[in-house]
């Protein structure tokens, strides 16, 4: 695969188990925030998305959560599969201009 | 089948030396995004293209081009004067400027480029 996942930082969790990854993001006036999903060798995809009115989203087994107290996001993935295995991306935008990625976290499932 | 295909997937250059990647979709997107990705680093925007004729720079636009002739094609040219050009490149292309700032971008597969 890619050598993406080099120097990241790295989460590794059990099949089945729940996965928590975390983002800090540095724009106070960032309003809208978003988590991608890189497979090896793949671009990244769109997973879910949250507005800066919006404490918490879920989707189909993720949620997002935001606080923008301390400028913190996270990503919770319910019942961890071995399809999960990925580096995780979350991003930030204001007001809908240039959208700003972070560094990424790479999600290992442990079968 | 719609997408956003990149082609090479690997790619070898020599120092000095120009090197134009491809990126086209079938999509009728009419926004089209290059990014750079390295190793320990988020996705940085090189160049982005609302509409055919038009592009503009974004956060490390030097040592690259672009053109966007067709809607559907904006190769990406990595020139001598780009100081550390081996990385992986992505494009991106979304329905317009505004949806793709809001995070729907469709991606492709990704071209790594070597610089030796």
């Amino acid at each position: 695969g890619e050598s993406v996942g080099l120097h990241l930082p790295t989460l590794s969790v059990q099949e089945g188990d729940n996965s928590i990854i975390n983002c800090a993001y540095s724009n106070s006036a960032s309003d809208y925030f978003i988590w991608y999903k890189q497979e090896s060798g793949k671009g990244p995809q769109f997973i879910i998305d949250i507005r800066s009115n919006m404490d918490k989203r879920q989707g189909q087994r993720v949620t997002v959560l935001l606080n923008k107290t301390v400028k913190h996001l996270s990503l919770q993935i319910a019942a961890t599969q071995p399809g999960d295995s990925a580096v995780y991306f979350c991003a930030e935008s204001s007001s809908y201009q240039k959208v700003t990625f972070g560094i990424g976290t790479k999600l290992q499932v442990i079968p | 089948d719609g997408g956003i295909t990149q082609s090479p997937k690997y790619l070898f250059r020599k120092e000095g030396q120009n090197v134009t990647l491809s990126c086209e979709q079938n999509l009728n997107h009419d926004a089209m995004y290059w990014y750079r990705q390295d190793p320990g680093q988020g996705l940085r925007l090189i160049y982005y293209s609302q509409i055919v004729n038009d592009f503009q720079k974004g956060d490390i636009a030097e040592g690259y081009s672009v053109s966007r002739e067709k809607k559907e094609s904006f190769p990406l040219t990595v020139t001598s004067a780009q100081k550390n050009p081996t990385a992986f490149y992505l494009c991106a292309s979304s329905i317009d400027l505004s949806t793709g700032f809001s995070g729907e971008q469709y991606f492709g597969p990704g071209t790594r480029l070597t610089v030796t």
